[in-house]
């Protein structure tokens, strides 16, 4: 089974604070991905990484930038945290097959609260 | 800009009944249209998938319906259980080739509720 898992499920973090969420994949997938979710705006994406240290800006990255060290391991971070970061944040991760779309798996996602 | 669009917001359904909930996208590119499930506590789990080359696609009790003129799709829930009570969310992306690598454009959620 596919296991992609976040490191937190729950975090409070202070305005300002500068704030990083941790996702590893065990599947040696090539791509991830980071979404945010919230009600109303289903998921939206933020960054995504399609190799080691390859990263390209989604449809809402303002605020936000993402570190990929390790093929395993995708981050964001939160330079300066500002309450309308209040989400969900969900990651996922899937295989390259080239043209070929595949599925997407999806972390359990980190409810994150800025206050 | 919402690139995808569902409806409705919310749903309630019989246990026995047919949910159907509707997606719209303004893309001709999209070429691949997955459906995902998502229980409360839980991330999106892919529940079917189409390709614009078909009409129609069935898994069990779940359905997809895709009408590439009018760039609609939708699911069908067949005999809707309670335990099929979650969040559904249509998606759709671009060949993955190039540099779309599979993103994925999310419509904006459905809360879909059976009742015994």
């Amino acid at each position: 089974d596919v296991k992609v898992t976040q490191s937190s499920r729950y975090l409070v973090k202070r305005t300002g604070e500068k704030v990083f969420l941790e996702c590893v994949q065990d599947m040696d997938h090539e791509n991830m991905f980071w979404y945010r979710q919230d009600p109303g705006l289903g998921l939206r994406l933020i960054y995504f990484s399609y190799d080691v240290k390859m990263k390209e800006k989604g449809d809402i990255p303002e605020g936000y930038s993402v570190s990929r060290e390790k093929k395993e391991r995708f981050s964001l971070i939160l330079e300066s945290a500002s309450t309308n970061q209040t989400s969900m944040y969900l990651c996922a991760s899937r295989r390259d097959r080239g043209r070929l779309n595949t599925e997407a798996f999806f972390g359990q996602g980190t409810r994150l609260t800025v206050v | 800009q919402q690139q995808v669009k569902q409806s409705p917001q919310s749903l309630i359904v019989q246990k026995g009944g047919i949910s159907i909930i509707n997606c719209a996208y303004e893309n001709s590119a999209f070429d691949y249209f997955p459906w995902y499930q998502q229980f409360p506590g839980k991330g999106p789990a892919l529940l079917i998938a189409i390709r614009p080359d078909v009409s129609e696609k069935k898994e069990g009790r779940f359905t997809i319906s895709f009408n590439k003129s009018a760039k609609q799709f939708s699911l069908h829930i067949m005999d809707s259980q309670p335990g099929d009570s979650a969040t559904y969310f249509c998606a759709a992306s671009m060949n993955a080739g190039g540099t779309s690598y599979g993103k994925l454009t999310f419509g904006q959620g459905t809360i879909l509720t059976v009742h015994p």
